[in-house]
């Protein structure tokens, strides 16, 4: 089935730092690639998304490309702050074919803290 | 505030014991999907509906089960509990099967 794999953490980085988290997945069909990030002890925000293969998903200075022929979408910053830690999900969902149920399958989560 | 409404946003129960975990979508939208994030597993997709009916089932357990009300409220039924379904619970709202999936605050569930 659809699966979603995500480098682990946790991530480490000084403030200002680039940042990169890995993403590959795996799918049939013509996913959808999300992120999502998670403050302590609040639920998931959508941080971008692409909806088909060379789109670029682009918020708050994060970027990620949607890479059909490496099946990856990993997240970039150029600059972290301290505000962005937090943890991040990739996630996928298949908006196409019969068995289409729209649901989002989710990488394990990668864990970036930012330090002054 | 997301527009997606969990109730409540903490629950302490023992083992053995029944809940019910309720979530409000946002205006609009006609489909709720629940999740579970827990440590070992991560989020996982428990089981979707769109406008009353269930439309996809993922891995819940058979000691759970949920619905959706005319209203387009959700509700997710948690029994005989055991320590193990200890997590956060998420639900997320989406119109139709477009659009982002808006998630709510989540309930986090503890069981003692």
């Amino acid at each position: 089935g659809d699966s979603v794999t995500q480098m682990e953490g946790p991530v480490t980085l000084s403030e200002e730092a680039f940042l990169t988290i890995n993403c590959t997945y795996t799918a049939t069909g013509y996913p959808s690639l999300f992120w999502y990030v998670q403050y302590p002890g609040e639920g998931l925000q959508l941080l971008l998304k692409a909806t088909k293969a060379d789109d670029k998903g682009s918020n708050k200075g994060f970027e990620a490309t949607y890479r059909k022929e490496t099946t990856s979408f990993h997240l970039e910053k150029g600059s972290v702050q301290v505000s962005d830690s937090a943890v991040y999900f990739c996630a996928l969902s298949d908006l196409r074919g019969s068995s289409n149920t729209g649901k989002l399958i989710f990488g394990q989560g990668t864990t970036l803290q930012v330090k002054p | 505030d997301s527009g997606v409404t969990q109730t409540p946003k903490h629950l302490i129960t023992a083992t053995g014991q029944r809940v019910t975990l309720r979530c409000s979508p946002r205006s609009g939208d006609l489909s709720v999907y629940w999740y579970q994030q827990s440590l070992d597993q991560g989020l996982q997709f428990l089981i979707q509906y769109y406008n009353g009916e269930e439309r996809a089932k993922g891995n819940i357990l058979e000691r759970f089960s949920a619905q959706q009300f005319p209203d387009l409220h959700s509700e997710l039924n948690l029994s005989s509990l055991e320590l193990g379904d200890s997590a956060l619970y998420f639900c997320a709202s989406r119109y139709r099967g477009q659009g982002d999936y808006t998630f709510g605050s989540g309930t986090r569930l503890t069981v003692v």
